[in-house]
């Protein structure tokens, strides 16, 4: 079975762009997670979902921050505008009716 | 007050030895759960066991175990027979609160280094 696969697994901007992080979770699961890993702050949540609609935002760092799960299989991060602190590895994880949260690849951010 | 606290240092061990990575935890809810987490320097987040609190039993998957007091609130990850491939972060977590509102929290982290 596929795992978590997030898009793209690199990406390079400059500061003021948007930037879309995307992700597909397992099948079948019901539960989407973003996280936001840095040194500085570690591993963070910034939102989850579950049947699609969001549950817990608050991790959300601000109002350029936003999150959507149209459907079962996808759900994608925004940042607009971006900024140099956003650089991060950036998270999503799925889960289904067992406690285990499985992580995507990451994708992993500069902003220049 | 830190719901997971991971204090060690880097750790080194020597391969095929074992290595307890240490893990302390703060919550009044009666029912959650303790998970490991390895990252190596590949980046990617990979789990390796799981123990709820209720359950009698300590976890164990293959070569980890977790050490679960209750009373200490403490859930060490033992590797034993350390292989190279044991290097890398690992980060323990907590999930509280059950159904939909239950939820990840990690600790920052150990490094384990492995020598040959």
């Amino acid at each position: 079975d596929a795992g978590v696969i997030q898009s793209p697994r690199h990406e390079v901007t400059e500061m003021g762009q948007e930037v879309t992080l995307r992700c597909k979770p397992i099948s079948g699961h019901d539960y989407l997670f973003w996280y936001r890993q840095t040194m500085m702050r570690g591993l963070e949540l910034l939102i989850y979902f579950n049947n699609n609609v969001p549950i817990d935002d608050s991790g959300m760092p601000e109002d350029r921050f936003s999150a959507k799960m149209p459907n079962a299989s996808f759900s994608t991060l925004k940042i607009q505008p971006s900024e140099p602190r956003d650089s991060a590895v950036y998270f999503c994880a799925s889960r289904g009716i067992q406690e285990t949260q499985y992580f995507g690849p990451g994708t992993r951010l500069l902003v220049l | 007050a830190q719901k997971i606290t991971q204090t060690q240092p880097g750790m080194f061990v020597q391969e095929k030895e074992a290595v307890t990575l240490d893990c302390t935890y703060d919550t009044s809810d009666p029912s959650y759960g303790l998970f490991w987490y390895k990252q190596p320097s590949s980046g990617e987040m990979i789990f390796l066991i799981y123990q709820g609190s209720y359950d009698q039993q300590n976890a164990t998957e293959g070569r980890y175990s977790l050490n679960f007091q209750k009373a200490r609130k403490s859930a060490n990850l033992v590797i034993s027979a350390s292989q190279l491939g044991d290097s890398a972060m690992y980060f323990c977590a907590m999930r509280e609160g059950a159904g939909a509102n239950s939820k990840l929290t990690f600790g920052k982290g150990i490094t384990l280094s492995v020598r040959p």
